[in-house]
This record gives structure tokens, sequence and C-alpha cells, in this order.
């Protein structure tokens, strides 16, 4: 079965825009979650959505943002970009069953790059 | 949030076992304990994971502490296609949460 799909694969934007990421989930899989890979801070969650309700948030600025559709389907937005916002961001789909812990499937990721 | 510590780096012979440390002291009585590894240029790739007791598949063990506050991932024979960077992760029950640890990067030599 298809895995998961980010695009675009690589974007740049300029300081100050705004940019949308796409991922689509494995098929089946209801919960989604981002997260922000930079070589000095690693790999960072962002947030995680289930049935179109965020479920969890990390640390970030109010300018990332996140929603999911009904068909699982989840886009990140970043707003008013800086050029820390340089990074590979990841998208993750799991299977969610209450009680049971599942393993996350990832996608290759979108490179942003800011400048 | 609970957090995980593991060696910046290790190395290993081709054909040889890796056992991959990892320290979760602050580890809850809800969370899993997530291995996943990173290849170049690629997204994380789910390894194993487990709760209390050891875990066996086809690519690793999984070893767990009594105490739960640490755990060893196990690489039966190293290959040169398992340098990667190997992340322990913890995960709460319903995987609301997952939590990265900066991970060991394995150096395989041939």
């Amino acid at each position: 079965k298809a895995g998961v799909t980010q695009t675009p694969r690589y974007l740049i934007k300029t300081r100050g825009q705004q940019v949308t990421l796409s991922c689509s989930p494995i098929s089946g899989h209801r919960s989604v979650s981002w997260y922000q890979q930079t070589p000095g801070q690693g790999l960072q969650f962002l947030f995680e959505y289930f049935s179109e309700t965020q479920r969890n948030k990390g640390n970030f600025p109010g300018r990332f943002s996140g929603r999911q559709f009904s068909n699982s389907r989840s886009e990140m937005n970043v707003s008013t970009l800086e050029l820390g916002d340089s990074a590979l961001y990841l998208c993750a789909s799991s299977l969610f069953e209450v009680g049971q812990n599942t393993e996350a499937f990832f996608g290759q990721g979108t490179r942003l790059t800011v400048v | 949030d609970a957090k995980t510590t593991q060696p910046n780096s290790m190395e290993s012979n081709e054909e040889e076992p890796v056992h991959l440390p990892c320290n979760h002291s602050t580890i809850s009585g809800t969370d899993y304990i997530h291995w996943y590894r990173q290849l170049p240029s690629q997204g994380p790739e789910y390894v194993i994971h487990g709760l209390t007791s050891n875990v066996n598949n086809r690519m690793a063990s999984l070893a767990i502490a009594e105490d739960r506050k640490s755990s060893t991932l196990i690489l039966h024979r190293a290959t040169l296609r398992d340098a990667a960077v190997y992340y322990c992760i913890l995960r709460d029950w319903g995987g609301f949460k997952t939590i990265f640890g900066a991970g060991t990067r394995l150096f395989v030599k041939a």
C-alpha cells in the first residue's frame, strides 16, 4: 500500500512569506503528526491531529498552525517566515486504537529553505 | 515531559552485534519505548517498540530494564545498510505525543 506522501518535496520561500505543506497519510490512518528537523535542534514535535482535531501541540510559536481534513489529509502552515524556519518538515501517520500503541510511518519530508 | 538520553555516536564492525543504549529515567507508566532509525535523506523508519517485556522482530531486539528506566536496542548482525541515526523515543499509550531524543549515529565498518 502507498506510504505517507508529502508535497512538495522542496520549497524555497522569502522571509515574511507564508507557506503551506501537505501530507497524505497511509490509507486508514487517522492520526497525523508533524515534526521539524534541523541540524541544531534535531527532531521536534509540532502538533498531532486525529479526526480533524488537534490533540497535542509542541512548543512552537503561533505562526505554525495545521489542520486535518475529513479524509485524514493534513496541512501545516507557517506564516511570516523567518530564516530559522528553514528545516526538513516531516509528517507521520499512524493507526489509533484506544489502549494500543502503534508505530508511526514517516514521509520523506518537505525541505523548506527560507531566504 | 519524559526525555531520553543516548550516546552521540557508536561504531561497529560489519557482521557483529550492536547494542544501542538509551536512558529514560523519567518514563511514566503509560509511555511506550519506540526505536526509529533515519537513513540519510529519508524520514525516520520504525524499528521496534515495547512497554515492559523484551521484544523481538525481524529487524532487531529490544531489551527493557526491569525498572523501565533504560532500554537497549540490539542489532544482531550489523550490515553497512544499518548505518543510520537511531532514535529512542517515548510515546504515550495513545500515541498522542512523541518525544525524540538527539539520537545515536551508528557507523558500521566493513
